[in-house]
């Protein structure tokens, strides 16, 4: 049972351009989302969260968007750089903090020069 | 700040031996480590959660006496694989949270295992 998707394998992206990823996931008990982007063998790297008493948090490029009846969330970067071409994991957790994190299957985005 | 480091970055070892891979943060006190692997192209899947000073809890069809794990201090916790097989080749990532801040996981960057 897949409860954080990302349905989405792949994006390719023109430098410059807005990025949107996008995660969906079942389980309602789920308050707390996080985005990581992750290179080739390297561990994942964390990029922003939201939790659910929120539906927007910005930290410079990165945007991310929460709409908790549709149980969806997307990631937005602006203006797309070649070095955003990453794997990026959505991942949600019932609390902020100790709780284990549900990771979502990734999406590999590509900035096109 | 918020480092995790893990070692060895790679190991290679024949069927049957075990391997310890150590994670460590190096800038802050961990209460809480997560190990995970990760098979290619595919997402990353918990193994178990470990507290300093008790006993690791494991997810479920994770054998535990296959994967010992051990969060003797704050800022260490190891993952043992035992008695080795080639299907155990995986990339093995741990995370820590700490007590007081960063809340969320920070990652090490991984470990690569090839059972021969």
């Amino acid at each position: 049972d897949q409860q954080v998707k990302q349905n989405s394998p792949s994006l390719s992206v023109q430098e410059g351009r807005i990025s949107i990823l996008n995660c969906d996931y079942t389980n309602s008990m789920f308050d707390y989302f996080l985005w990581y982007k992750k290179y080739p063998a390297e561990g994942p790297t964390f990029l922003i969260s939201i939790s659910s008493i929120k539906d927007k948090n910005e930290d410079g490029r990165f945007t991310v968007f929460l709409n908790k009846s549709a149980k969806h969330l997307s990631l937005h970067i602006v203006p797309s750089q070649p070095g955003d071409s990453a794997v990026y994991f959505c991942a949600a957790s019932r609390i902020q903090g100790a709780q284990k994190l549900v990771f979502g299957q990734g999406t590999r985005l590509t900035i096109n020069p | 700040g918020a480092v995790v480091s893990q070692h060895p970055s790679w190991v290679i070892c024949k069927s049957g031996t075990s391997v310890k891979i150590e994670c460590r943060s190096l800038d802050f006190q961990a209460t809480t480590m997560f190990w995970y692997r990760q098979f290619p192209k595919q997402s990353l899947m918990l193994m178990a959660t470990s507290n300093e000073g008790s006993k690791a809890t494991y997810e479920q069809g994770v054998e535990k006496d296959k994967f010992l794990i051990n969060h003797a201090s704050l800022t260490l916790s190891t993952l043992t694989v035992t008695s080795a097989h080639p299907e155990d080749s995986s990339f093995y990532i741990c995370s820590a949270i700490g007590l007081a801040g960063p809340y969320e996981q920070y990652f090490g960057p991984g470990t690569r295992l090839t059972v021969t």
